[in-house]
């Protein structure tokens, strides 16, 4: 079936860095996507989501790019801090019939040295 | 405080019981979903409901079972049937279909 995959597994940048985390989907019916930061122990947090009518959205200190001709998603963190290391999701919704179901991605682990 | 609550926060389970997973949302969501969490994976839907009094399947909903009597609740029973439970069950709302979920901080199953 279609999946959500990440480019790479882990991620690491010094505090003060920006960070980019991407993600690659295969399913062209995707029209929602979401990135969601998991800590250890801990339920996924929601980050920032996008629809398929937008190719940019920046909230606090994140940017979600989409790039539908090539089918690929990604996260920028401005100035990443120790508190951003934790796994990255990203999550996509086909919509139709797939209702409210999305697919997620592996993760991608990100750690940020002081 | 506005939010998802899971309890308990770890389950243990011995052979051949069932054992259910509370989820409870005061956000006033319509959408709740239940997910599974197996080391360094991703999150897999279990079942999701959109609407008090009904549920779906989904991707992997054999050995488990739900209901949605309440708009505010959405349990999960681990069954006997489920031969591989242990892991981490993770449950979500959203306002309505296709909107951002949140989700609560987990159960954690553990096999005795």
């Amino acid at each position: 079936g279609e999946s959500v995959g990440l480019h790479l597994p882990t991620l690491s940048v010094q505090e003060g860095d920006n960070s980019i985390i991407n993600c690659a989907y295969s399913n062209s019916a995707s029209d929602y996507f979401i990135w969601y930061k998991q800590e250890s122990g801990k339920g996924p947090q929601f980050i920032i989501d996008i629809r398929s009518n937008m190719d940019k959205r920046q909230g606090q200190r994140v940017t979600v790019l989409l790039n539908k001709t090539v089918k690929h998603l990604s996260l920028q963190i401005a100035a990443t801090q120790p508190g951003d290391s934790a796994v990255y999701f990203c999550a996509e919704n086909a919509g139709g019939t797939s209702y409210g179901k999305l697919t997620f991605g592996q993760g991608t682990i990100l750690t940020v040295h002081p | 405080d506005g939010g998802i609550t899971q309890s308990p926060k770890y389950l243990f389970r011995k052979e051949g019981q069932n054992v259910t997973l509370s989820c409870e949302q005061n956000l006033n969501h319509d959408a709740m979903y239940w997910y599974r969490q197996d080391p360094g994976q991703g999150l897999r839907l279990i079942y999701y409901s959109q609407i008090v009094n009904d549920f779906q399947k989904g991707d992997i909903a054999e050995g488990y079972s739900v209901s949605r009597e309440k708009k505010e609740s959405f349990p999960l029973t681990v069954t006997s049937a489920q031969k591989n439970p242990t892991a981490f069950y993770l449950c979500a709302s959203s306002v309505r279909d296709r909107e951002s979920q949140y989700f609560g901080p987990g159960t954690r199953l553990l096999v005795l």
